[in-house]
């Protein structure tokens, strides 16, 4: 059974980078896109973006001037970077699988982590 | 971006009660779309997707409908698992996103 294992830094400050990785324990990172989504308590469940197993990158724009993304297809891993946060950045980051195989189309989000809390501090 | 925006914000009901969410997507999005269940403490759980398709192992009692930019979940005999945040969201376009949420408690 595929799993999602997520770590990183809880707690930051004003203007420094957020990182986060996550781990496909059972499985790979082929044939899928993999998202992040954060949650906090002002905005709600707020799509990042994600990365294939290509490299290849879809953000949102509302986030996409401070996000990278990145893989590592040997480890089965994908990360998040957020550059310049702010206490607006704080909230739960979730990464998840955005997955089509039941569909052949429509995109869900049946795979997800743990979830991270991350707490920016002024 | 569409926007995707959920009716009641929160709810209370009984046990057995039959429950109605409704989303509404600010531009016509097919069917893609999906519904989520949510307990405190833990990530969102996949109930519906493609607007209508009941995920595996969800129960039978969950039901979605809708297409184009009106959607529906239903819950036709609240039971004490179901108390939750119900979350849509839509897969047409990027960025994918979601509604604000549907916090149904106990009456």
């Amino acid at each position: 059974q595929v799993q999602l294992q997520q770590w990183g830094a809880g707690l930051l400050k004003s203007s420094e980078t957020l990182s986060l990785s996550c781990a496909v324990y059972g499985g790979s990172l082929s044939g899928n896109y993999w998202s992040w989504i954060r949650q906090s308590p002002g905005k709600g469940l707020e799509w990042i973006g994600e990365i294939n197993h290509s490299g290849s990158t879809n953000y949102n724009p509302s986030l996409k001037s401070r996000v990278t993304m990145s893989l590592d297809t040997s480890k089965s891993e994908f990360s998040l970077r957020l550059h310049s946060v702010t206490a607006a950045d704080t909230a739960v980051y979730y990464c998840a699988r955005t997955d089509d195989t039941l569909t052949g189309t429509i995109p869900y989000f049946e795979l997800w982590g743990q979830g991270t809390l991350v707490t920016v501090s002024s | 971006d569409i926007q995707m925006t959920q009716s009641p914000s929160s709810l209370s009901a009984s046990i057995g009660d039959r429950v109605t969410i409704t989303c509404r997507a600010s531009q016509s999005i097919s069917n893609y779309f999906n519904w989520y269940q949510q307990k405190p403490g833990e990530a969102p759980k996949l109930l519906i997707y493609a607007a209508s398709i009941l995920q595996s192992g969800v129960p039978s009692r969950f039901s979605g409908s809708g297409s184009g930019t009106d959607f529906t979940l239903t819950i036709s005999s609240l039971q004490p698992e179901d108390f939750a945040t119900y979350y849509c969201q839509q897969s047409y376009s990027i960025p994918l996103t979601f509604g604000g949420g549907t916090k149904v408690e106990i009456k």
